[in-house]
């Protein structure tokens, strides 16, 4: 079986100041986990995703996370949060060894105060 | 342009009456998932499809039916809807390279469904 828990529904930064986005996960596999972004009104687009390789993945837009497999944590940060960031964000994992199903958190929306 | 179509993207119907959401996708990709999303649930996975004539259940298959037949096309069946089936539905692809579940999964813009 495979969870990921979201710990923030929502979170407030001010334009220029770091984010942080907290996942934790949980899966009787190796995990792939990734990070989806959805604008207002719009579809999902992969942020980044990490599968076995570096620990350290870098995305699109500035964003990173982390695989720590020790915490069970994949959370996304960026240094300095711009306007155009405010979004929801969504961590997501699915499984190897055949496990085909893919499992998504409850999402987090990101609020960027001028 | 490569690209994941879903139609209709507005859809009003009422309890008990038939309606089907198509997906289509022109990237050749194998694997190819419905979505529901929930406020305050994230996204769950009602079906997904390996490949042609191949299906399985996801999370919350109760109240859908899926087929696919040709590779491109990944309609959405809803045989007797009912008031909770009212939700934003999402078609996905991805590529499936092996492992599948590395593949970056690519999302039409959405179907937003009200049964009354």
């Amino acid at each position: 079986a495979q969870s990921v828990t979201q710990l923030d529904s929502h979170v407030s930064v001010s334009e220029g100041t770091p984010v942080l986005l907290r996942c934790n996960y949980s899966s009787s596999y190796s995990p792939s986990l990734f990070w989806y972004v959805q604008h207002p009104n719009k579809g999902l687009q992969l942020l980044l995703k990490y599968t076995s390789a570096a620990t350290l993945v870098k995305g699109i837009n500035g964003f990173e996370a982390e695989f720590k497999k020790s915490e069970t944590s994949f959370h996304l940060t960026k240094p300095s949060a711009h306007m155009s960031d405010a979004a929801e964000y969504f961590c997501v994992v699915s499984g190897l060894g055949g496990y085909q199903k893919v499992t998504f958190g409850t999402g987090t929306k990101l609020q960027v105060i001028p | 342009e490569a690209q994941v179509t879903q139609n209709p993207r507005y859809l009003i119907t009422v309890t008990g009456k038939k309606l089907t959401v198509t997906c289509s996708q022109n990237m050749n990709h194998e694997y190819m998932s419905w979505y529901r999303q929930d406020p305050g649930l994230g996204l769950r996975q009602i079906y997904y499809s390996m490949n042609v004539e191949v299906t399985d259940k996801g999370d919350v298959p109760e109240g859908y039916k899926v087929s696919r037949k040709e590779k491109r096309n990944f309609p959405l069946i809803l045989e007797s809807p009912s008031p909770n089936q009212t939700s934003l539905y999402f078609c996905a692809s991805s590529l499936k390279v092996a492992p599948v579940s590395t593949d970056t999964q690519y999302f039409g813009p959405g179907t937003r469904l009200t049964v009354l």
